[in-house]
């Protein structure tokens, strides 16, 4: 089965700090990648997703994302946050085998940013 | 923007009870998705569910577990006899279709039910 791992469980930054959540995952076929964010009572929302090509992926609110194959890693960034940042952030992965549609979903890190 | 929407929004039910969580997805939406989160620990998927048919299931999804499209716009989830363990924050999410790679089978996801078992 694949897993997903996110190393951080809770970063706290300043404002104008950089940003960089890790995250990991086991499959070794072809994947498709997300991350999600969960603002404070609010559903989760894609953030941004790699399904191929390019594998520096750019998305909403200035978050991009690199996909590297041989680290099996596809990490969030963001050169400077904001106080709306703060929210939960979970990696998701879904490969290409009989797991079509499931996610699979790392525990998430909640990141808190200090105005 | 469309939404997923689901209700209610909190659940408190006795050990044993019956539990219908109920979910409209996107309207043209055609596969369909429940995930749960306990709390403190990871999103985990249950069932897809496609053509009125369960086209995955994860070993949560035992037989105390189904899903049904009863009409047109909804999308449930029943558990039959609920346990202390099942209390959990439950999504529901659904894509436009399900082919591989394919850009429209990003899942959308609704706010969640939070079910409390006592």
């Amino acid at each position: 089965a694949q897993s997903v791992s996110q190393h951080n469980h809770h970063v706290i930054l300043s404002e104008a700090a950089s940003l960089e959540l890790g995250c990991n995952y086991s499959y070794g076929g072809t994947v498709n990648l997300f991350w999600y964010v969960q603002y404070p009572g609010q559903h989760l929302q894609l953030l941004l997703k790699y399904f191929s090509g390019d594998p520096l992926v750019k998305g909403i609110k200035g978050f991009e994302a690199e996909f590297i194959k041989s680290k099996f890693s596809f990490n969030l960034r963001k050169p400077s946050v904001q106080w709306s940042d703060t929210a939960e952030y979970f990696c998701a992965v879904r490969g290409g085998g009989s797991t079509l549609g499931r996610l699979y979903f790392g525990r998430g890190t909640q990141l808190t940013v200090w105005p | 923007e469309p939404e997923v929407t689901q209700t209610p929004s909190h659940q408190v039910t006795q050990m044993g009870q019956e539990v219908i969580l109920r979910c409209v997805p996107i309207s043209n939406h055609l596969y369909f998705y429940w995930y749960r989160q306990i709390l403190g620990q990871k999103v985990e998927f249950l069932v897809s569910f496609y053509n009125n048919e369960i086209s995955e299931k994860s070993e949560i999804f035992d037989d105390q577990f189904s899903v049904e499209r009863p009409d047109g716009s909804n999308f449930t989830l029943k558990i039959r006899s609920t346990k202390l363990e099942d209390s959990a924050m439950y999504f529901c999410a659904s894509s436009e279709a399900g082919i591989k790679f394919s850009s429209y089978n990003e899942q959308f996801f609704g706010p969640g039910t939070r079910l409390t078992v006592l």
